[in-house]
């Protein structure tokens, strides 16, 4: 069965970072992509960026640029997103999703994460 | 960025009605276009690819249609479990793989 686990909540200070994860199974990791979305409550999803695995090729939207970090580890099947200089903007929730037959990165979701609620409050 | 803008963004229907859903890109996006459905709570789901191709497993009542900058989801016979928000993503052009600004199916 093919599947993305995500990590558990986060709550964080202004300021820091949060490094939440995304571990694959059930399809060939390496030749997948793995993109990540947020959706604050009540709001559209707005797309963060992507990894292509066997490449290590990342790709991230401008409004992101300076803040993300997309890795991923191949011998464990596990992508990860790093956000920092958080603010509350960023209380949301955080989603990976993978195409596991995207070789080249703009591709569509078919599998996705169950989320990770990120909270920043003082 | 290419935008994509959904619409309506909300709509109220019955079981059994039929259900159009319009997403507009800012420019050509040759049928590069992924539709997803959202359930409170849930992560989203994906329904069809490259504008009109079904996933495996999903009901034959969804459709998809359209070309260069138009597309349309459509839902022939509303069903109780078809209540959720759905979002169209294109994927043509990145950054970024921009989605649309959704639209809520309510019961009437």
């Amino acid at each position: 069965q093919m599947q993305l686990v995500q990590s558990g909540p986060e709550v964080k200070k202004p300021g820091t970072s949060v490094k939440v994860s995304c571990k694959a199974s059930g399809f060939t990791f390496t030749s997948s992509a793995v993109q990540w979305v947020r959706q604050a409550r009540g709001q559209r999803l707005e797309w963060i960026g992507w990894i292509v695995v066997g490449s290590g090729n990342t790709n991230y939207a401008q409004k992101f640029q300076e803040r993300v970090t997309i890795t991923r580890d191949m011998s464990t099947s596990t992508a990860y997103m790093e956000l920092s200089s958080l603010r509350s903007e960023d209380t949301a929730v955080y989603y990976c999703a993978a195409n596991p037959r995207c070789s080249g990165g703009s591709c569509y979701a078919d599998y996705w994460g169950q989320g990770t609620l990120v909270t920043v409050s003082s | 960025d290419i935008q994509m803008t959904q619409s309506p963004s909300s709509l109220s229907a019955s079981v059994g009605d039929r259900v159009t859903i319009t997403c507009r890109a800012s420019q050509g996006i040759s049928n590069s276009l992924a539709w997803y459905q959202q359930k409170p709570g849930k992560a989203p789901k994906l329904l069809l690819y490259a504008a009109s191709r079904l996933e495996s497993g999903v009901p034959s009542r969804f459709s998809g249609s359209g070309s260069g900058t138009d597309y349309t989801l459509t839902i022939s016979s509303l069903q109780p479990e078809d209540f959720a928000t759905y979002y169209c993503q294109q994927y043509y052009s990145t950054p970024p793989l921009t989605f649309g600004g959704g639209t809520k199916v309510e019961i009437k």
